[in-house]
């Protein structure tokens, strides 16, 4: 059992590029969300999805766009990579309702926009 | 809108208790979570309160007073191996609010 795999683990872009984050869970959740995590700001949400084919913004979802077109599969695209998007994301994923066991963090992607 | 508040930074000595509060204000709440993030690496699960009062799990605890807005996490025989950010975070629909964490450095 996997869990949340996110790829790749560390990124170098140059601005202006594009590119997308991948994430992908096994244990069949219907809740994903992405998150970036900067120093003296905590974890901050960009996206989110509750089920295949519905997604919504998050706090900070400026220059970032998702589809869940399966219910394992959530990526991030960067549209235009500008240095503000330096960061750690993180991906998660939940089940959510009654059963809450927790959210299940990927291990996270390092990216550097230079 | 969402505010959540925890201390900076807490210092701690081995076998000791350590105290960690969470003050919140959000728009939305289904539960409050604790996470342990050791440096580097991803948000580990800790604990989960719905209801007001008090959750222990070994050397684990944390409370939840709804009405006040305010939770706290406890951390009993502390371990070198604790040292690490200790976040709160706020459940709304299906996401997380988080505090900004408060890093924990347990010294012998």
């Amino acid at each position: 059992n996997a869990g949340v795999t996110q790829t790749p683990k560390f990124q170098v872009l140059k601005t202006g590029q594009s590119m997308t984050l991948q994430c992908a869970q096994d244990m069949n959740h219907e809740y994903m969300s992405w998150y970036r995590q900067d120093p003296g700001m905590g974890l901050r949400l960009i996206h989110y999805s509750v089920g295949a084919g519905i997604t919504d913004q998050g706090e900070v979802p400026n220059g970032y766009n998702v589809s869940r077109s399966t219910t394992e599969d959530f990526p991030l695209r960067l549209l235009s990579a500008a240095p503000s998007q330096t960061s750690v994301y993180f991906c998660a994923s939940t089940q959510g309702g009654e059963l809450n066991y927790g959210y299940t963090f990927g291990s996270g992607t390092r990216l550097t926009v230079v | 809108g969402q505010n959540i508040d925890q201390p900076t930074e807490m210092t701690a000595t081995e076998g000791a208790i350590v105290q960690i509060n969470c003050t919140y204000q959000t728009s939305g709440f289904n539960g409050l979570f604790w996470y342990q993030q050791h440096a580097g690496e991803a948000p580990t699960f800790l604990s989960y309160n719905v209801l007001d009062g008090l959750e222990e799990k070994g050397r684990f605890s944390s409370f939840l007073s709804r009405s006040k807005g305010y939770s706290y996490l406890l951390l009993k025989e502390l371990q070198m191996k604790d040292s690490a950010s200790y976040l709160c975070a706020v459940e709304g629909y299906s996401t997380l609010t988080f505090g900004k964490g408060t890093m924990l450095l347990v010294s012998p």
